[in-house]
């Protein structure tokens, strides 16, 4: 069974631009996760979806949304970048939403320069 | 707001050396608590532990998590140089905002 897949798993941009990353879960998962890492800072939850819908959200702006596509697919939106919008961003699926155990991705590595 | 403290951040050891690994939360209507371990990028799955299952153990790895104190700890004994990674822990609440809560992570370096 294939993992969670993130695209890309680098990227580049600069302050002001914007940013689409992409999350595919495991096969069967319905669940996905979305999570900013930084050194200072560790995992930081940003938003969970299932069928479609936008579960939860962490403390992030609103310049980070997101969405899920009826395949379970998952798109992560970052507008107007910031220097400290460099991290890594993980997403992670799970079979349900609530489900204890979630599967994490790579992670796309963003520097916002 | 949930929260999860591990410590310690860092810790550099011997092959061979057995290590403790500490996590302790504050989170409101506990569910389970969680270890990860990150080696490159994707944190992998290594327990998960709740009110029905406070101890586990994975061959030289083990966690206990102590309701009453409200932490947990992670053991890994005879510890070998594939082991040196950033190990996480994370709380998931209870309720229709059920969310993992992580922490920092404490960095493991095996050393020869």
């Amino acid at each position: 069974k294939a993992g969670v897949t993130q695209t890309p798993r680098y990227l580049i941009k600069t302050r002001g631009q914007q940013v689409t990353l992409s999350c595919s879960p495991i096969s069967g998962h319905r669940s996905v996760s979305w999570y900013q890492q930084t050194p200072g800072q560790g995992l930081q939850f940003l938003f969970e979806y299932f069928s479609e819908t936008q579960r939860n959200k962490g403390n992030f702006p609103g310049r980070f949304s997101g969405r899920q596509f009826s395949n379970s697919r998952s798109e992560m939106n970052v507008s107007t970048l910031e220097l400290g919008d460099s991290a890594l961003y993980l997403c992670a699926s799970s079979l349900n939403t609530g489900t204890d155990t979630q599967y994490f991705g790579p992670g796309t590595r963003l520097t916002v320069l | 707001e949930d929260k999860v403290v591990q410590s310690p951040l860092s810790l550099v050891v011997h092959e061979g050396d057995t290590v403790t690994l500490n996590c302790s939360y504050e989170v409101t209507n506990f569910r389970s608590l969680l270890w990860y371990k990150q080696e490159k990028k994707a944190p992998t799955f290594l327990f998960m532990l709740t009110s029905s299952g406070i101890e586990k153990k994975s061959g030289r790895l083990s966690s206990i998590l102590d309701k009453k104190e409200l932490s947990s700890i992670l053991n890994i004994t005879a510890t070998q140089t594939g082991d040196s990674a950033i190990y996480l822990c994370a709380v998931r609440n209870t309720g229709t905002a059920s969310k993992l809560t992580f922490g920092t992570g404490t960095r493991l370096q095996v050393t020869l």
